[in-house]
């Protein structure tokens, strides 16, 4: 079983829309998470940082549901510039300084 | 303020040879990782270098070694390079560890024939 599991999609969706991607990770000793994106040929940067309580950052909302392990990012009035890959990342637990990444969710937003 | 630098930004190489590829981390960040990212595959990780001393490292064959210096920059070292060794490799600097955000730099491509 992989560390971090996304669905890669690709999703595909109209401008405007709102979109949900999901990630679970293996390690139930896991202590940070987050979101990054990664553009088409260009370096993964942080998206946001995904706290127990949930967190909202204008229209990208993650939540985290520890018991079931698993990490949630929520894009809503979905703009043509969102177009890119969604890398969901967990930090800690027994190997500590290791940042694992899970493969990425494709999302394309069309016209 | 600069980012994280790479170099080179390709690099070719043919089997059996030896590659490095060098990364100078944000200016103030004593940490420095490296991840592998093949074609088709997520960004794996190699190695976590901190203050000049290897704190944790992938599951990658020793072939794959690399070190820090003294000014922060590192080095990441592939010997007896192997077809599958192609891939962009993404050198990374962060000022508070794996609890904050990871500045990736641009990467530098390898391609072995």
């Amino acid at each position: 079983r992989k560390e971090v599991e996304q669905d890669p999609g690709p999703f595909n969706v109209p401008e405007g829309a709102t979109v949900a991607f999901n990630c679970t990770y293996s390690n139930s000793a896991s202590q940070s998470f987050f979101w990054y994106r990664q553009d088409c040929r260009k370096e993964p940067k942080l998206l946001m940082s995904v706290y127990s309580s949930g967190n909202e950052d204008g229209r990208f909302t993650a939540q985290l549901n520890r018991a079931s392990q698993y990490i949630s990012l929520l894009i809503r009035d979905s703009k043509l510039s969102d177009s890119a890959t969604y890398l969901c990342v967990v930090s800690g637990g027994t190997s500590y300084g290791k940042l694992t990444f899970g493969q990425g969710t494709i999302l394309t937003v069309h016209p | 303020e600069a980012g994280v630098t790479q170099s080179p930004t390709h690099l070719i190489k043919t089997r059996g040879q030896q590659a490095t590829l060098r990364c100078s981390p944000i200016s103030g960040h004593t940490s420095v990782y490296w991840y592998q990212q093949a074609l088709g595959l997520g960004l794996q990780f190699l190695l976590w270098y901190d203050e000049g001393e290897e704190r944790n490292r992938g599951n990658f064959p020793p072939r794959f070694s690399g070190r820090q210096f003294p000014n922060y920059s590192s080095e990441l070292n592939v010997n007896a390079l192997e077809l599958e060794d192609s891939a962009l490799y993404l050198c990374a600097s962060s000022l508070l560890g794996v609890t904050g955000e990871l500045f990736f730099g641009e990467g530098s491509r390898l391609t072995v024939l």
